[in-house]
């Protein structure tokens, strides 16, 4: 059965300092895709990224960068100088189409709080 | 583009009573699912539908029942509420495997239920 562990459940930092989200995630499937969402304090659901199994590549966007490591099953959410607009939900989630076809897992959730 | 819409946005049930959430999406996807929030346990998945004419159940099904009208429309049933189901609903939506949107879940809103 697929799994996604976000052990950490909530991260308060200064404005301007990084922040890090672990996401360890468990399959069995070879091929298999990797999100990150964020939620707001609105209450929306925004999606971040997608990575597929077989691009191991890091990702930089803006102040977000990611670090997909195939073999620790883990997938890293990094925000540079963390901003207060940053203060959100942060859900780690995956999708396997084997034993558990198209259905996405989802993390627990780490909730970021950035103080001025 | 509207993308996903749910509706109601709130409700307030007693226990006993019956609802339908609605959910339509304009995005011409083939794949729906129903999930639910709540606090420390991340997004949890109720139902889905692969393609339309088909539903299947995900982790937490009971008390529940759904609809998959058409293609657009994926509507969940809370038959007798139940204080246990006072959460915030998520609809969501994906495009079929190799056209533009798939793999990639675009949520609705939400629909916060209390159940007293």
């Amino acid at each position: 059965a697929q799994k996604v562990t976000q052990a950490q459940t909530e991260i308060s930092v200064v404005e301007k300092e990084d922040v890090t989200l672990d996401c360890v995630y468990e399959t069995r499937d070879t091929t298999y895709y990797l999100f990150w969402y964020k939620q707001p304090p609105s209450g929306e659901l925004v999606f971040l990224i997608r990575r597929n199994s077989f691009d191991e590549q890091n990702e930089i966007s803006g102040r977000y960068s990611w670090n997909f490591q195939k073999s620790t099953s883990s997938f890293n959410f990094t925000i540079t100088a963390s901003q207060v607009v940053d203060s959100a939900v942060y859900f780690c989630a995956l999708r396997t189409f084997t034993d558990s076809w198209g259905k996405f897992q989802f993390g627990a959730g780490t909730q970021v709080v950035v103080t001025p | 583009n509207a993308g996903v819409t749910q509706t109601p946005k709130f409700q307030v049930l007693k226990t006993g009573q019956s609802m339908t959430l609605q959910c339509a999406q304009d995005m011409n996807h083939n794949s729906m699912y129903w999930y639910r929030q709540d606090p420390g346990m991340g997004l949890r998945l109720i139902y889905y539908s692969a393609s339309e004419g088909t539903t299947d159940k995900g982790e937490v099904p009971n008390g529940y029942n759904v609809s998959r009208l058409n293609k657009r429309e994926f509507s969940l049933r809370l038959e007798s509420a139940a204080p246990s189901q006072t959460s915030v609903y998520f609809c969501a939506s994906t495009a079929l495997e190799g056209t533009s949107g798939a793999n990639v879940l675009t949520f609705g809103a939400g629909s916060r239920l209390t159940v007293l």
